[in-house]
């Protein structure tokens, strides 16, 4: 079974540019989820799809944050602009509905200068 | 009060020692837990799950859940090198949302 795919692997950028990251999420799994983890702490839920719709999104900075799955497939996370307190790896998960086949992608890592 | 609280570490251990992971959570209705490995620069991978209480030993590892004091346990025995890593504790509901620790840092020293 492929595992998460997640593109670019790192990123970096300067502040006030935009950038988009994309996730392909497990064949069949129907709950996408967007992390943000930056260096030394736990993963913050950002936005949690099921399907084609929105579960979560309330720790989501929507006033520079986008994120779109369509086609309840492939996911694309957008910041614009970005602040260098984005710093940090932004990880994609999918689920089939329990949480024992939850599966992390392996990220991308953001650097804003 | 955060859902989940997790000990921050750094913790390092002689090789062959027994490692203590804990992390207490906050709400009762949490029926999954998971113990997440995760080395540096890769996602975090499930090591363990648990549903609702109890204990369950895979190998060198074992999990224990204590729902009456809301504490979740993750032991190592003969803790080898390619344990380093973080470990992230992390509970669930009935509604797949996830909530994780912070992770604790673990070094195995040869």
């Amino acid at each position: 079974e492929a595992g998460v795919a997640q593109s670019p692997r790192y990123k970096i950028i300067e502040k006030r540019q935009s950038v988009a990251f994309w996730c392909n999420p497990i064949s069949g799994h129907a709950t996408l989820y967007w992390y943000q983890q930056i260096l030394g702490q736990g993963p913050k839920l950002l936005i949690q799809f099921q399907n084609n719709g929105v579960v979560d999104d309330s720790q989501l900075p929507k006033d520079r944050f986008s994120a779109e799955r369509l086609k309840g497939v492939d996911s694309t996370l957008k910041i614009q602009p970005a602040k260098l307190e984005d710093s940090a790896v932004y990880l994609c998960a999918s689920s089939p509905g329990l949480p024992l086949g939850y599966t992390f992608g392996s990220g991308t890592r953001l650097t804003v200068v | 009060q955060k859902e989940v609280e997790q000990d921050p570490g750094p913790l390092s251990v002689p090789e062959g020692a027994i490692v203590s992971l804990n992390c207490t959570y906050s709400n009762s209705a949490f029926q999954y837990f998971m113990w997440y490995r995760q080395y540096s620069r890769k996602g975090p991978e499930l090591l363990m799950y648990t549903y609702s209480s109890g204990n369950k030993e895979d190998g060198r590892f074992t999990a224990q859940v204590d729902k009456s004091s809301k504490y979740i346990s993750l032991f190592i025995r003969d803790s080898q090198p390619s344990d380093s890593a973080t470990y992230l504790c992390a509970t669930a509901n009935t509604g797949n949302q996830f909530y994780f620790g912070t992770g604790t840092s673990l070094t195995v020293i040869p």
